[in-house]
């Protein structure tokens, strides 16, 4: 199994809702990802888990939360998001490092539209 | 400073001609490098890679790319291209000892019928 899989598919919400996002991987990567990504832009790095612990966080504003319950899964939570977060949020994982050449496996995203 | 230059913001090639997608980056060592594809609305699925060894590389879906040290690229090919190809192509280095990519900021394939 080489896929990365992400909930829900799409995702609308106002600025007072709380939600999550969900993802999950059985490769056994040992690292797994949130990036953003905003329109005709690349993916820009939120968190990195190694291990289920965070390793890093790429000074994403406290409105999102990440969680990583066990070596499979991933959440977002999110809460008082704005418009601007409105975005594709992408899940990856790693078998490791991305600087010793580990690629990364990326879901097929949530589209998120903040009202 | 690390970084990675995708030139062409768009590109518009007939169906059946060939194709060329350039990448250059900028690195203190040798590099981990990477070309990823995205439909719209899509996740990134990875074409191929290079870390060392034979400086041209096949990927999946006809795909290859020619790392090339003395010129700091590594562009992507492919000898005849098909509709299905009209995506959002990145070149991403991976960050030496880091989690991080480095990713270009992408060329947009047009395929004319």
């Amino acid at each position: 199994d080489t896929e990365v899989t992400q909930t829900p598919k799409h995702l609308v919400m106002g600025m007072t809702n709380k939600k999550s996002l969900k993802c999950e991987q059985h490769m056994g990567h040992r690292a797994m990802y949130w990036y953003k990504q905003k329109a005709k832009k690349p993916p820009e790095l939120m968190f990195v888990y190694s291990y289920e612990k965070l390793s890093i966080n790429e000074s994403v504003p406290s409105r999102f939360s990440p969680e990583c319950p066990n070596s499979s899964l991933l959440n977002l939570h999110l809460h008082a998001l704005q418009p601007e977060d409105s975005a594709l949020y992408l899940c990856a994982s790693s078998r490791g490092l991305a600087g010793v050449g580990n690629e990364q496996f990326f879901g097929p995203g949530t589209r998120l539209t903040v009202l | 400073a690390q970084s990675v230059t995708q030139p062409d913001i768009h590109i518009t090639v007939s169906e059946g001609a060939s194709l060329e997608l350039r990448c250059n980056y900028s690195y203190g060592a040798t590099p981990y490098l990477f070309w990823y594809v995205q439909s719209p609305g899509q996740g990134l699925q990875l074409l191929l890679k290079y870390f060392s060894g034979d400086t041209l590389v096949q990927g999946i879906k006809g795909f290859e790319a020619e790392f090339k040290r003395s010129q700091s690229s590594f562009n992507l090919r492919k000898p005849s291209v098909h509709w299905s190809d009209a995506a959002e192509y990145f070149c991403a280095v991976g960050a030496r000892g880091t989690y991080k990519y480095i990713f270009g900021t992408g060329t947009r394939l047009k395929v004319l019928a």
